[in-house]
């Protein structure tokens, strides 16, 4: 069984700050583990992903994220906040098994204020 | 290359009626996923198909939802008599197979409300 902890549903952050989304997992197998992002009123889109090669994954915008098997954690941070930052953002888990069922977190929605 | 299209992107019935929802994956996918999103909450799993196969349902409530990717056309999620709760975004998602490290690509999701 497969699960995902997102710590705080909101954050707030000041444009230019340091970003950490907290992401814990729960796996019986090894995972894969990603992040999305949700802009309002749109689809979600793969940020970054791990896949049991470098446990610090770069993504797109900015972002990383590192895979530590010890504390069974994957959080995304970003050295400096952008208010085009501002989203919902998912940690995601799938068994490295096979691709389907991803199982999500509930979201954080990041504020950026400037 | 296109995206996952989605449509009706939003969509209004009254308690009773019928809400089809429709998804064409991306060109060369074979793998669709729908999700359900409640507000404030995460993405919930219903159903994974392949052509013309249902994978696995596991996550559709037992009544009322029905889901199909027929070998020809999008794919169809199916709310037979909606309930108020049923109000929610359905997102699509598409996979070329399960070889991709579980990557999924999502449409922009369509909006039930039901009156």
């Amino acid at each position: 069984a497969q699960s995902v902890t997102q710590l705080g549903s909101h954050v707030s952050v000041s444009e230019g700050a340091l970003v950490l989304l907290r992401c814990n997992y729960s796996s019986s197998v090894p995972p894969y583990l990603f992040w999305y992002v949700q802009y309002p009123n749109q689809g979600l889109q793969l940020l970054l992903k791990y896949t049991s090669a470098a446990t610090l994954v770069k993504g797109i915008n900015g972002f990383e994220a590192e895979f530590k098997k010890s504390e069974t954690s994957f959080h995304l941070t970003k050295p400096s906040a952008h208010m085009s930052d501002a989203a919902e953002y998912f940690c995601a888990v799938s068994p490295n098994t096979g691709g389907f069922k991803t199982i999500f977190g509930a979201g954080t929605r990041l504020f950026v204020k400037a | 290359n296109a995206g996952v299209m989605q449509n009706p992107r939003h969509l209004v019935r009254r308690r009773g009626q019928e809400a089809r929802l429709r998804c064409s994956p991306m060109k060369g996918h074979s793998h669709v996923y729908w999700y359900r999103q409640l507000p404030e909450e995460g993405l919930k799993f219903m159903v994974y198909l392949q052509k013309e196969n249902i994978i696995d349902e596991s996550g559709m409530p037992k009544e009322r939802f029905s889901a199909e990717f027929p070998k020809e056309g999008p794919s169809i999620l199916r709310i037979q008599q909606v309930v108020r709760g049923d109000s929610a975004a359905y997102f699509c998602a598409s996979s070329p197979g399960q070889t991709n490290a579980g990557e999924l690509f999502f449409g922009e999701g369509s909006r039930l409300t039901v009156l």
